[in-house]
């Protein structure tokens, strides 16, 4: 089993649109959880952490963390095609960080 | 400000030899994590460096090896090249804690044949 899942897409969405990304970890004691994107032929950039349940928000950004279901969430609002990108899933626990494969977004005009 | 460098861009190299890589942080920053990313993978946590100490290490067998300097630069070293390293080698500085915002660079692309 690996420590991060996520679904490896595409998931597409119309502009405007919703987008829901879901990653599940195994660790029942990790306790930083991160969403980064990466776009094609570059490095991740952070978008949102995550220490404790409930919701984050971060303008068109929402990350939502329930440790007892072992799971993570980013919910991006009004969807742009500059959105179109990998989202990977991290989570950190002692000492080592743990990268999902990754979700591809795709976002059509 | 520079943000995290690394080099070289790029790397050609055969099998059993030797290859090592270089990363810059940002200025300030004291904490450097070095990651492998196969294409259509995420990044897998080699090591990470925290004021000159190694704070954490992934599942890479002891070819993998790095070290920091005392201006928070840090190098990974891979000895023995299997065709299987071939991938993207990306270093991400935070300026204290392991769980501070990481800041990635641009990577090195080694390539084994």
């Amino acid at each position: 089993q690996k420590e991060v899942e996520q679904n490896s897409g595409p998931l597409s969405v119309p502009e405007g649109a919703i987008a829901s990304l879901n990653c599940t970890y195994s660790d029942r004691v990790s306790q930083s959880f991160f969403w980064y994107r990466q776009y094609s032929g570059k490095s991740p950039e952070l978008i949102m952490s995550i220490y404790s349940n409930g919701d984050k928000e971060d303008g068109r950004f929402t990350a939502q963390l329930n440790k007892a279901s072992q799971y993570v969430s980013l919910l991006i609002r009004d969807s742009q095609p500059s959105d179109s990108a990998t989202y990977l899933c991290a989570v950190y626990n002692f000492n080592k960080f743990y990268f999902g494969s990754g979700t591809k977004l795709n976002v059509k005009p | 400000d520079a943000g995290v460098t690394q080099s070289p861009t790029h790397l050609i190299k055969t099998r059993g030899q030797h290859v090592t890589l270089r990363c810059s942080p940002i200025s300030g920053h004291k904490s450097v994590s070095w990651y492998q990313q196969v294409l259509g993978q995420g990044p897998q946590f080699i090591f990470q460096y925290y004021e000159k100490e190694e704070r954490g290490r992934g599942n890479f067998p002891d070819r993998f090896s790095a070290r920091q300097f005392p201006n928070y630069s840090s190098e990974l070293n891979v000895n023995a090249l299997l065709l299987g390293d071939s991938a993207l080698y990306l270093c991400a500085s935070s300026l204290e804690g392991a769980t501070d915002t990481q800041y990635f660079g641009p990577g090195t692309r080694l390539t084994v044949l």
